[in-house]
C-alpha cells in the first residue's frame, strides 16, 4: 500500500513565524501535491511538483512556497504565517503517467496560527 | 475550468439503508476518484474510476464518461460510513495530475 506521511497531525504556531510542513511518500511517485481544506471552500491546490526541484503553482499559491530536494519529500513553507492560513493541509502523491493516475493522501495537518 | 457538482449536499440515513451519491462534471476527464473523509479528517481513497464499474464490499461506483457523471452506491449503510464523500476529477487535456474536487456530500448514518 502507498504510504504518505505528514510530519504532524496538529500544529500551533504564531503570526509571523516561518512554518514548515513536511510530507514523505514511500512509493517512488513522481507527482506530489499540497492542498488546503477550508469549510465552505472545499479542497484547493496550493502547489504541486512533478519531479525533484520542479514545482508548479496551483490555484492559491500566495503566501506559500515549496521545496522538493528529494523525490520522496515535498515541503510546504509558510514564509510568514498569518491567521488566514489557519486550515487543514493535505499532501498527496501519484505516479506520473498519461491518462491520469490515482492520488493518495496523507492524514492531514491541522494548522492553527495564533 | 472544469466544474464538479455533487448531489445531494447532505444525506441522513438509518443504519441498513442504501444510498446513491452523484457527481456531475462539465468536461472530459482522464481521472475520477471517490474519497471518504472520516471525522478525523483522513481522506481515504475509495475508487479510482475514470470509466466503468467497480465494487469493493458494500460500496460500488459507476462512471459514464460519455455522459459526464459518476455514481457511488452505498449498500447496508453503517454508522462508520458517516463523513464527507468527495468526487475529484482531472481534465483529460491536463496531464498534470491536478485534481478538481467537488464540494462533497455529507453523510450521517444514524443507529
Amino acid at each position: 500500500d502507498v504510504k504518505v506521511t505528514q510530519s504532524s497531525r496538529y500544529l500551533v504556531k504564531r503570526t509571523g513565524e516561518k512554518v514548515f510542513l513536511e510530507c514523505v511518500q514511500d512509493m517512488d511517485h513522481e507527482n506530489m501535491f499540497w492542498y488546503r481544506q477550508d469549510p465552505g471552500l472545499g479542497l484547493r491546490l496550493i502547489y504541486f511538483s512533478y519531479d525533484v526541484k520542479m514545482k508548479e503553482k496551483g490555484d492559491i499559491p500566495e503566501g506559500y512556497s515549496v521545496s522538493r530536494e528529494k523525490k520522496e519529500r515535498f515541503s510546504l513553507i509558510l514564509e510568514s504565517a498569518s491567521t488566514n492560513q489557519t486550515s487543514m493541509y493535505l499532501c498527496a502523491s501519484s505516479l506520473l503517467g498519461t491518462g491520469g493516475m490515482p492520488q493518495h493522501f496523507g492524514d492531514g495537518t491541522r494548522l492553527s496560527i495564533l | 475550468g472544469i466544474q464538479v457538482e455533487q448531489s445531494p449536499p447532505d444525506l441522513i440515513l438509518q443504519e441498513g439503508a442504501n444510498s446513491t451519491l452523484r457527481c456531475n462534471f462539465s468536461d472530459s476527464v482522464n481521472n475520477l476518484q471517490w474519497f471518504h473523509q472520516n471525522p478525523w479528517g483522513q481522506l481515504i481513497n475509495l475508487f479510482y474510476i475514470p470509466s466503468g464499474t467497480k465494487q469493493n464490499g458494500r460500496l460500488s461506483a459507476t462512471t459514464v464518461a460519455t455522459e459526464r457523471y459518476s455514481l457511488l452506491y452505498i449498500s447496508s449503510s453503517q454508522t462508520t460510513d458517516s463523513g464527507v464523500y468527495f468526487c475529484a476529477v482531472e481534465r483529460a487535456s491536463s496531464n498534470t495530475g491536478k485534481l478538481i474536487f467537488g464540494q462533497g456530500t455529507t453523510l450521517q448514518v444514524k443507529p
